[in-house]
């Protein structure tokens, strides 16, 4: 397998415009989960899927965020309008759970800045 | 107060020296995990522990359950290692099954 996949690995996008960060998760694995790393605050989860259904997003900053999954291969998080003081590290990572995780594989993140 | 407390925050090491990173924690777990972050870098997982000791090359893992305290071990340094370490915790309550509770990361710089 070869991990989770995320694009794009770099973003620079203008204030108010829409961006869409994409995620493939590991075949076979029940979790999806997107974080965000700032150096203020550290890795932050905004939501998590268990399969294909969103369990928890009370860490999505507000309405300008919106996350998707519509099948078990796929994921996208959506900002709209996107403001600078979203510039972060977003991260996606899966993992199998039954009753205990097996290993949680993380993404290589996009970095996105909004000028 | 977190619920995942690591230290120290940053630590600078000579090239060959033991290194002990350490991971407290407030919550009841199901496994604690140990990640590493290369500068610019993605995140590797390392280890997860629920019990014991794991060991890995020159990278040792602890947990003691019942002090909810994790320790990482890194042996013969080398400055390669040079990351952030991130401690995290998985619960079993419900509701958030499954999700990763981080704490804020030992920044190790090992110089040669």
């Amino acid at each position: 397998d070869a991990g989770v996949i995320q694009s794009p690995r770099h973003e620079v996008t203008e204030m108010g415009q829409e961006v869409t960060l994409r995620c493939k998760p590991i075949s076979g694995h029940d979790y999806l989960f997107w974080y965000r790393q700032t150096m203020m605050r550290g890795l932050e989860l905004l939501i998590y899927f268990n399969n294909n259904v969103p369990i928890d997003d009370s860490g999505m900053p507000e309405d300008r965020f919106s996350a998707k999954m519509p099948n078990a291969s796929f994921s996208t998080l959506k900002i709209q309008p996107s403001e600078p003081r979203d510039s972060a590290v977003y991260f996606c990572a899966s993992t199998q759970w039954e009753g205990v995780s097996y290993g949680y594989t993380f993404g290589s993140g996009t970095r996105l800045t909004v000028v | 107060k977190n619920e995942v407390e690591q230290s120290p925050q940053n630590l600078t090491a000579q090239e060959g020296e033991f290194i002990t990173i350490n991971c407290s924690y407030s919550v009841g777990i199901s496994a604690l995990h140990w990640l590493q972050q290369h500068p610019g870098g993605g995140i590797v997982s390392l280890f997860m522990l629920s019990s014991g000791k794991k060991k890995h090359g020159r990278l040792i893992a602890t947990i003691n359950i019942q002090e909810k305290h994790s320790s990482l071990h890194i042996t013969a340094s080398h400055p390669r290692d040079s990351a952030v370490y991130i401690c995290a915790v998985t619960g079993h309550y419900g509701g958030s099954q499954g999700n990763l509770i981080f704490g804020k990361g030992t920044k190790l710089s090992v110089k040669p």
